[in-house]
Order: C-alpha cells, then structure tokens, then sequence
C-alpha cells in the first residue's frame, strides 16, 4: 500500500523568500502525484497534478516536480506572500480508480 | 457556477442514530469519493465510485454506507455501527479517467458527537 509523507508538519516563512515543500512516497509505481491547499475549515483546492510520465508541472508562482526513482516530489512556490498560508497536501494516485493517498500535510505561514 | 456542494455544514448525531451527509456535483463529473479527515491528519478514502448504481469500499469504510442513484449525488450515511464518527468530512469528484484529472472538493461537512 502506498505510503505518503510529508515533513516538517508545519513552517513558518518571511514574505518575499521561496517556499519548498516535500512529499515522499513509498511505491514508485505510481499513477500521478497532486498536490492541494487547505484554508482552514475548508476543502481542498487542486494546484497541480504531476503525470507519472511527467517530471514537472509549472502554474504561475508554483511548480511541483516528480521523481519517481527517490520516491519525491517537491512544490516550490516563488516569492510568498502571506496569502500563501495554508496547509498544503500531497496525494499519490496509487491505481486506475482515482484513489488517493494523502500525507497528513505542511501548515504553512507566511509572515509580512 | 459549477462545483460540488456539500450540506449541511454542521451535523449533530446523538447516539445510536444514522444520519446522511449530501453531495451534489454539477460538473458533469463521473467518479466521487468521500473522505474523512481527523485533526492534524491527511484525508482517509471511505467510499469511491466511478459509474451510476456501482461504488467500491475505500480503506475505511466500516460504520459507512452510499449510494449512487445518480450521477450528480453521492450521499454518505454514517451509521450507527461508526463508533468514533467525529470528523471532517469531503466529498469529492473528478472526470471519465479518474486518475489522471485532479479531484475537485467541497467545503465539507464537520460532524460531532451530542
């Protein structure tokens, strides 16, 4: 079964520098990678989904990268700003159902 | 506008009683799913389902039971045999392929314990 972990649980940043998140993954024959922020009290937004053929994915000030050989993946986001707290999740696609495997998730704070 | 609502916000169970969870989609959506979220951990895959009138366990489906009559709801009974049903509860959707179309969530029904 795939496992999906995400360290550290919880990083605070100063405005204006990079974030750079990590998700590790134990079964390298996987489907896709996602990845998805959480407001508090909300459900999940969709930022960016790797295909295992892929190894990046680029949206504006993010891009998430895939290698499947370490068993990684990593969301950078560029210049932060304090709108970009949120707790961010990471999810492996483990099969052709859709199903996911969530990592408990980074609570990111940006500070002005 | 299209997305997935998900009613009510706040649920009350006393003990012994089922109560239902709604999920509605409008984005012509084939495959939902229901997750439960608990403090401080990632999200645990309850109940999926690609077509109508077909769905398959997730990894905790035990105290759970869906339906899905039809394509644009999937709702979540959480019976009474769900000894520890307090959580965050999501319901999701996502295209024909499932795997290869990001999933798409609602705002979540949080569900206590009188």
């Amino acid at each position: 079964k795939q496992e999906v972990t995400q360290i550290p649980a919880a990083l605070s940043v100063p405005e204006g520098e990079n974030l750079v998140l990590n998700c590790s993954f134990t079964d390298s024959a996987i489907y896709n990678l996602q990845w998805f922020r959480q407001d508090p009290g909300k459900g999940l937004t969709s930022l960016l989904l790797i295909q295992s053929s892929q190894r990046e994915q680029t949206s504006g000030r993010l891009n998430a990268s895939l290698d499947k050989s370490s068993g990684r993946s990593t969301l950078y986001i560029a210049a932060s700003q304090p709108g970009d707290s949120a707790t961010y999740l990471c999810a492996g696609g483990a099969d052709s159902w859709g199903k996911l495997q969530f990592g408990a998730g980074t609570q990111v704070v940006v500070t002005p | 506008d299209g997305g997935i609502t998900q009613s009510p916000k706040y649920l009350f169970r006393k003990e012994g009683q089922n109560v239902t969870l709604s999920c509605e989609q409008n984005l012509n959506h084939d495959a939902m799913y229901w997750y439960r979220q608990d403090p401080g951990q990632g999200l645990r895959l309850i109940y999926y389902s690609q077509i109508v009138n077909d769905f398959q366990k997730g990894d905790i489906a035990e105290g759970y039971s869906v339906s899905r009559e039809k394509k644009e709801s999937f709702p979540l009974t959480v019976t009474s045999a769900q000894k520890n049903p307090t959580a965050f509860y999501l319901c999701a959707s996502s295209g024909y392929t499932g795997f290869n179309q990001p999933q798409h969530f609602g705002d979540g029904t949080r569900l206590s314990i009188l």
